[in-house]
Formats: structure tokens, C-alpha cells, sequence
């Protein structure tokens, strides 16, 4: 059956250390892949996106890779802030032209 | 630039009613998706549209259904309510059908099932 996992519920981490969340997929072949910061009470925004001819996209403290062989994408936040908790959420968009979500990953940044 | 906008922000029905919601998106924008949100499931896919067309739509039962109007703007209905419909339903519009772009997502329509 299809998955898309991503590491534990809920991550905490110390502020200024660097966040990495996980999102493993399975009997997807994404052609895209998708990461999206969720704010309680509030929508989805999209963070970055990776297609899967690239090993490694960088935005500002972000950073996300891209591994099909192992089918798996990882997250970095570098030097984090108490403002980055959030849920993350990672998304694929397969054959067919349709978005699939991770269930997210709570991320609490400890001052 | 205006956001994706969702009316009803919050609402209440009980079982058997049925439910319709709104969606606004981005101007310029021709595709909306929907998802519903749940504790358990994640986001999940219910239907997505481009030019008043369904282009694809997820696992759901028929209950649920959706049009899109020639100025964009999107709805969803669910028809006879279950109390596990309770849930966060999200519009998302982009430009053009979902791919290399990104989906820029509304805050949601909550809604309650009792």
C-alpha cells in the first residue's frame, strides 16, 4: 500500500541547534516534492520544493535533499528559533497530477 | 494580493444534514484543490478542478461533492453528515494544475459534526 511517513510526531530540539525531519515514502514515484509549514489554526505554506532530478535545494536557513533510491526526503532548519515551531508537512506529487501529504511533524524549538 | 479565501470559517451541523462550503482563490489563479485535515489522516485529497473541469478526485465516498464556477471560485458539499466528517476541510488554489507550483492554501473551514 502507499505511505508517506514522517518522523515522529512531535521533535523537540534546542534553539540554535539544527531541526531534521524525515518524510519516507512508499510506492510513490514522485516527481516532485513538496514542504509546507502549518501554524495552528491556520493553512499550509509552502516552504520548498525539490523535483527528483536534484539531490539538495537551500533557502535561507532551510535546506531539504532529495534520495529516490532510498525514497526519502530530509528537512534541515539551521540555527533554529523558538519562531520555527510549527508542523511540517511534506507533500509528493505523483503520476497523476495529485498532491500527497505526510501526517507532519511538530517541531517545538526550546529557547 | 488577496489570499485564498474559506467561508464558513467555523461551523456546526448534526448528523444527516448536509453542508456547503466556499472557497475564493488567488485572483488569477484557475485550479482549487480540496482536502480534508483530520488528526488521525493528515491532509487527504478530495477533488481537484481547473476550469470548471474535475481533474481528479480522491478516496471519498459520493457524499461529497464539488463545481467549480466560471470565475473560479470552488465549492464543496457533503450531504448527509457523519460524525467522523468532523474535520478542518482546506481549499488550496494555484495557477495552473498542481505541479511545479506551489499550493497556496486558505485558513480552512472547520466544521463539527454532532
Amino acid at each position: 500500500s502507499q505511505k508517506i511517513e514522517q518522523n515522529s510526531e512531535a521533535l523537540n530540539i534546542q534553539e540554535g541547534k539544527t531541526a531534521t525531519l524525515t518524510c519516507n515514502y512508499t510506492n510513490y514515484s514522485p516527481a516532485y516534492l513538496q514542504w509546507y509549514r502549518q501554524d495552528p489554526g491556520r493553512g499550509p505554506v509552502f516552504l520548498l520544493l525539490i523535483r527528483e532530478n536534484e539531490k539538495e535545494k537551500r533557502k535561507e536557513r532551510l535546506k531539504v535533499t532529495f534520495d529516490t533510491t532510498l525514497k526519502q526526503s530530509l528537512f534541515h532548519i539551521t540555527a533554529s528559533q523558538p519562531a520555527d515551531s510549527a508542523t511540517y508537512l511534506c507533500a509528493l506529487l505523483n503520476t497523476g497530477n495529485q498532491f500527497y501529504f505526510g501526517t507532519g511533524t511538530s517541531l517545538t524549538v526550546i529557547p | 494580493k488577496a489570499g485564498v479565501t474559506q467561508t464558513p470559517r467555523y461551523l456546526i451541523k448534526t448528523r444527516g444534514q448536509q453542508v456547503t462550503l466556499s472557497c475564493s482563490p488567488i485572483s488569477g489563479h484557475r485550479s482549487v484543490s480540496w482536502y480534508q485535515q483530520t488528526p488521525g489522516q493528515g491532509l487527504q485529497f478530495l477533488f481537484e478542478y481547473f476550469s470548471e473541469t474535475q481533474r481528479n478526485k480522491g478516496n471519498f465516498p459520493g457524499r461529497f461533492s464539488g463545481r467549480q464556477f466560471s470565475n473560479s471560485r470552488s465549492e464543496m458539499n457533503v450531504s448527509t453528515l457523519e460524525l467522523g466528517d468532523s474535520a478542518l476541510y482546506l481549499c488550496a488554489s494555484s495557477l495552473t494544475p498542481p505541479g511545479t507550483g506551489e499550493l497556496f492554501f486558505g485558513e480552512g473551514s472547520r466544521l463539527t459534526v454532532l
